[in-house]
């Protein structure tokens, strides 16, 4: 069965600093997709950034970067040059049949 | 707007009434994703329907719990007399069911059980 471990349940950085949220995962599948969700306090679901297994460059989304290490089975996302906007509930989510989530960690920035 | 809508956004009902949510999904995805969420929790997984297939169903979802989608359009859940941890979020999504697969979220339906 798919799994997705989010250790982290709550982090803060000062903005304008880098964080790295961690996840590892679970997964028999070969080939499968791994993501990044944003949800700000009360508001919807957002995708961050993807990561499909069999690519082995780590994906990039503008500040947002992940660390893929398939045969660890961790999925980090960093932030640089944190922003109050990046306020949030970041969750790590893993797909291979249908899309398991992980706990969640949350994010705090220090003005 | 062309995003997934869900209605109600909040909804207060006494223990052991029945309540309908109602999911529009984007119009050309043909997968749509019900999922419950509590506090402090990520998004569980419920049910999903390709069209108006309904192709599987978590085992949290007891027999009071029942969805459809009859058009493959929009889709609603209907919980039969609700318990108090019926309380939570209940999320939508939707997808084309293409690599890569991503999902977009509704803003959800706030269930409160008194």
């Amino acid at each position: 069965a798919q799994t997705v471990t989010q250790s982290q349940p709550e982090m803060s950085v000062q903005e304008a600093e880098t964080v790295t949220l961690s996840c590892t995962y679970d997964t028999s599948e070969s080939d499968y997709y791994l993501f990044w969700y944003k949800q700000p306090p009360s508001r919807q679901m957002i995708l961050v950034i993807r990561q499909e297994a069999y690519k082995q460059q780590n994906a990039t989304e503008n500040r947002f970067s992940v660390n893929f290490q398939k045969a660890a089975k961790s999925f980090s996302l960093k932030i640089s040059d944190s922003q109050l906007g990046d306020a949030a509930m970041y969750f790590c989510a893993s797909r291979d049949d249908k899309i398991i989530f992980g706990k969640g960690t949350r994010l705090h920035i220090l003005p | 707007d062309t995003g997934v809508s869900q209605d109600p956004r909040h909804k207060i009902t006494k223990r052991g009434q029945n309540v309908t949510f109602r999911c529009d999904p984007i119009s050309e995805h043909n997968r749509l994703y019900w999922y419950r969420q509590t506090l402090g929790q990520g998004p569980e997984f419920l049910t999903y329907f390709q069209n108006e297939a309904q192709l599987e169903k978590s085992r949290l979802l007891s027999d009071r719990f029942s969805a459809e989608r009859p058009k493959g359009s929009f889709s609603t859940l209907e919980i039969q007399r609700t318990e108090q941890g019926d309380s939570a979020m209940y999320l939508c999504a939707s997808s084309s069911g293409l690599p890569p697969y991503e999902q977009y979220f509704g803003p959800g339906t706030r269930l409160t059980v008194t």
